[in-house]
Formats: structure tokens, C-alpha cells, sequence
């Protein structure tokens, strides 16, 4: 069984500086993991993805992220924040067996301040 | 670049009617998903569909579920009797298929408010 872990429901961040978001997985198999991100009454965009290749994946919009499967993190970073990073942030995990569904976390909500 | 599209955008019905949500997946995807999201909380998986037939499915997907592929293209989630907590955005996914197939591609999701 797989599932996911988001800390913190919320971050704020100022215009330029890191973001930072976390995540933990919890899988029984080796997992893929995916960031996603969600704009206001949006659907959900596939910012970047570990599929068991490179630890560090760069995704779009110039955020990557860093699979480390000693601490089962697979946390989301950009280095400078801009006010168009406002948006939902959901992780996800898949156990890329058959029919097996994406299974999220809750999601974090990133506020950028100018 | 082919995407999942989905109709309406936005479904208003009144409690206990039946709605129909609509998706076309990508054109050679052989994989098919609904997941929902109750606002302000996390996306959550409904029921997978491959081969004409479901493969998967949540406690979610009760028998007020049910999904359909009536023709190639077309790829349906309906709630028989409608409850206020299905209101909630639906979103149908589609995958390529195939071990080396690992991305979903997810619909700009329907708005289910239900009055």
C-alpha cells in the first residue's frame, strides 16, 4: 500500500526567496512519485516526476525535487518564488502495478508575498 | 499535444437526480481513472477502468457508481441519486499503458454541485 504525507497544509514564502515544500511517502514497492500542481478552479498539471532514474528531477517553471530513499522524502524546492507559484501543490505516489491509482497527499497551499 | 477533456465544466443538479460526467481520454490510452476532490481536501481515487471493465475501485465508488465506455471515445462517471457530499470536483485521468507507461493525464475536471 502506498501513501503520502504532505507537512504543512500551508506555506508562505516572499517573492525571490526558496520554496520549500515537503514530502514523505510510504510505499511497498519501489514508487514513482509525481508533483502536481493546482491553479485556482484549475485541474491538476504535472510539474515533475521520479520514475526511479535520476534522484534529482527538474520539472517545469524551475521547480525540481530530490528523491532520497533514506528519509522517503521526495521534497518540491525552487530557488526563487515568483507570485505566479500561488497555486495548490499535491505529491503523489504510484506503485506502477497494473491499475493501481495515483494516491495523493492532501496538498500544500503556496502563498507568495511581493 | 492530445489532453483529456471533460464536459460540462460545471454541473449544477438537485439532491437525488441522476448526473452523467463526461471525458474523452487521450486517443490511444488504454487506461482510465475518476478521482474526486471535495473542496479544500485532497484528491481522492474513485475507480480505474481497463479493458472494458473496472479494475479498480475505492469504498468510495458505492453502487450510486457507475462507469461506462458506451463508445471509443467517450468515457463516463454516473451518480445514480445524487447526494449533497458528492458535490465536488471530478477529475478523469488517462495512461498510455505499459510498464514503461507511468504518467496520468488529468482532465481540467468537472464542478459537481449538488443543491
Amino acid at each position: 500500500a502506498q501513501s503520502v504525507t504532505q507537512l504543512g497544509s500551508h506555506v508562505s514564502v516572499s517573492e525571490g526567496a526558496l520554496v520549500l515544500l515537503r514530502c514523505n511517502y510510504s510505499s511497498s514497492v519501489p514508487p514513482y512519485l509525481f508533483w502536481y500542481v493546482q491553479y485556482p478552479n484549475q485541474g491538476l498539471q504535472l510539474l515533475l516526476k521520479y520514475t526511479s532514474a535520476a534522484t534529482l528531477v527538474k520539472g517545469i517553471n524551475g521547480f525540481e525535487a530530490e528523491f532520497k530513499k533514506s528519509e522517503t522524502s521526495f521534497h518540491l524546492t525552487k530557488p526563487s518564488a515568483h507570485m505566479s507559484d500561488a497555486a495548490e501543490y499535491f505529491c503523489a505516489v504510484w506503485g506502477h502495478s497494473g491499475n493501481t491509482p495515483l494516491v495523493f497527499g492532501k496538498g500544500t497551499r503556496l502563498s507568495v508575498i511581493a | 499535444e492530445p489532453e483529456v477533456t471533460q464536459t460540462p465544466s460545471h454541473q449544477v443538479t438537485q439532491m437525488g437526480q441522476e448526473v452523467i460526467l463526461r471525458c474523452v481520454p487521450i486517443s490511444n490510452h488504454l487506461y482510465f481513472y475518476w478521482y474526486r476532490q471535495i473542496l479544500g481536501q485532497k484528491v481522492e481515487f474513485l475507480v480505474s477502468f481497463y479493458n472494458n471493465e473496472i479494475s479498480e475501485k475505492s469504498e468510495i465508488f458505492d453502487d450510486q457508481f457507475s462507469v461506462e465506455r458506451p463508445d471509443g471515445s467517450n468515457f463516463t462517471l454516473k451518480i445514480r441519486s445524487t447526494k449533497l457530499e458528492d458535490s465536488a470536483m471530478y477529475f478523469c485521468a488517462s495512461r498510455i499503458g505499459g510498464s514503461w507507461s507511468n504518467e496520468q493525464y488529468f482532465g481540467p475536471g468537472t464542478r459537481l454541485t449538488v443543491t
